[in-house]
């Protein structure tokens, strides 16, 4: 099955700098890579997502990359804000066969803090 | 509010017990997922309904998980003689046609 993989576990970056998260997976047959930005007591919420016939998505302060050679994506945050403070998961999904469709596998969360 | 819904937010059961967890998705979304967190890692899959067939179902679901999907709107799951282990936020999630999943506010089950 699909596995994967996000870095760092933990990132720390003063306001108005700029974050990068990195995803990489195993599946080439994967084809769908969410982002999700998960607020302490609450369920995942759905930032941004990118699927595998695009290099580059942008929406506002939030971006993402998909490299499918190589296996990874990664997101981009720039100008940011105390608010943007959580837990950020990716996450990849593909048709690969009756058994993984429709699976969502989550990396393992990335802790963002942004200090003022 | 026009999101996915779940019910109860909290339960605290005691060993042994039985507890069902309820979840409403986006009305004309016909597919849904049951998720489960444990603290500090990802959600890890479950199960998924397709309308009211169940059509998947993790290894992590044992025997004493069951859920249902009647009629294809809500669904339930339910965890019978729980284990300690069975503490974690339970997440429901549904998908549109353009294949995004919208996730669920979570129950989170406390088992003493």
């Amino acid at each position: 099955g699909e596995n994967v993989e996000q870095h760092p576990s933990t990132l720390s970056v003063q306001e108005g700098d700029s974050a990068v998260i990195k995803c990489t997976y195993s599946d080439s047959a994967s084809n769908y890579f969410p982002w999700y930005k998960q607020e302490l007591g609450k369920g995942p919420q759905l930032i941004i997502d990118i699927r595998s016939n695009v290099g580059e998505k942008k929406d506002q302060r939030i971006a993402v990359t998909l490299n499918k050679t190589a296996k990874h994506f990664s997101l981009h945050i720039t100008e940011t804000q105390p608010e943007d403070s959580a837990v950020y998961f990716c996450a990849a999904s593909g048709n690969a066969g009756g058994t993984s469709y429709g699976k969502l596998t989550f990396g393992q969360g990335t802790i963002l803090t942004v200090h003022p | 509010d026009t999101g996915v819904s779940q019910d109860p937010r909290h339960k605290i059961t005691k060993r042994g017990q039985n507890v069902t967890f309820r979840c409403d998705p986006i009305s004309e979304h016909n597919r849904l997922y049951w998720y489960r967190q444990t603290l500090g890692q990802g959600p890890e899959f479950l199960t998924y309904f397709q309308n009211e067939a169940q059509l998947e179902k993790s290894r992590l679901l044992s025997d004493r998980f069951s859920a249902e999907r009647p009629k294809g709107s809500f669904s339930t799951l339910e965890i019978q003689r729980t284990e300690q282990g069975d503490s974690a936020m339970y997440l429901c999630a549904s998908q549109d046609l353009f294949y995004a999943w919208y996730f669920g506010p979570g129950t989170r089950l406390t088992v003493t």
